[in-house]
């Protein structure tokens, strides 16, 4: 069936630690690619995203995520966490060019 | 500019109710989407409008309903409320529609309706 994973509920990691959130999609062709934060009781912030080209895309607040087309993947990753990146991650995708697919979301804590 | 607005905010109704939400895009946005966010169901697309049409619909039963208005503030109603239906709901807004998508998709701070 079509869907995007996230593999990772919950992540911890302790600030200025590295990081990265695993996401799959399981489409056909090449989707567009979507990474968003949802911090305690806010909407969607969309971090970053990938339409085609460059396979690293740099995003907001020190975000970037790599698109790999052979392993369906489009992971997140951090070099250097700080405890204001504590929040849910959603990796979303956009299969057919009508809507939005979210997967479910990975919840990062951060020890200082 | 101001972002997406929604309101209200917080709204607790009983089961067999109507609700109806507003939401109000980003200025110059054409496009709005509605999503339920449960932590069952994760986020689900509702519809989107664009120009006072409805664009494209996910899998909800037709007690969910919405409409725009010229100014493209939009209204999503539910009729006949299920425990359920207990949700965060969220608006999101881009400048064009998403058929042919290629516009960022800007989100409001939701609407925490709550049926007892």
């Amino acid at each position: 069936a079509q869907s995007v994973t996230q593999p990772d509920i919950h992540i911890t990691v302790s600030e200025g630690a590295s990081l990265e959130l695993r996401c799959n999609y399981s489409y056909g062709a090449t989707p567009y690619l979507f990474w968003y934060v949802q911090s305690p009781g806010q909407g969607l912030q969309l971090l970053l995203k990938y339409f085609s080209g460059d396979t690293l895309v740099q995003g907001i607040k020190g975000f970037e995520a790599e698109f790999k087309r052979s392993q369906s993947s489009f992971n997140l990753r951090k070099p250097s966490v700080h405890w204001s990146d504590a929040a849910e991650y959603f990796c979303a995708v956009v299969p057919n060019t009508d809507k939005l697919i979210f997967g479910t979301g990975t919840r990062l804590q951060v020890f200082p | 500019k101001a972002g997406v607005t929604q309101t209200p905010r917080y709204l607790i109704k009983t089961r067999g109710q109507q609700v109806t939400l507003s939401c109000s895009p980003i200025s110059g946005h054409r496009s709005v989407s509605w999503y339920q966010q449960t932590p069952g169901q994760g986020l689900q697309f509702l519809f989107e409008y664009f120009s006072e049409t409805q664009r494209n619909k996910g899998n909800f039963p037709g007690r969910f309903s919405g409409r725009q208005f010229s100014n493209s503030r939009s209204e999503m109603n539910v009729s006949t409320l299920e425990l359920g239906d207990s949700a965060l709901y969220l608006c999101a807004s881009s400048p064009a529609s998403l058929v042919g998508y290629t516009d960022t998709q800007y989100f409001g701070p939701g609407t925490r309706l709550t049926v007892l």
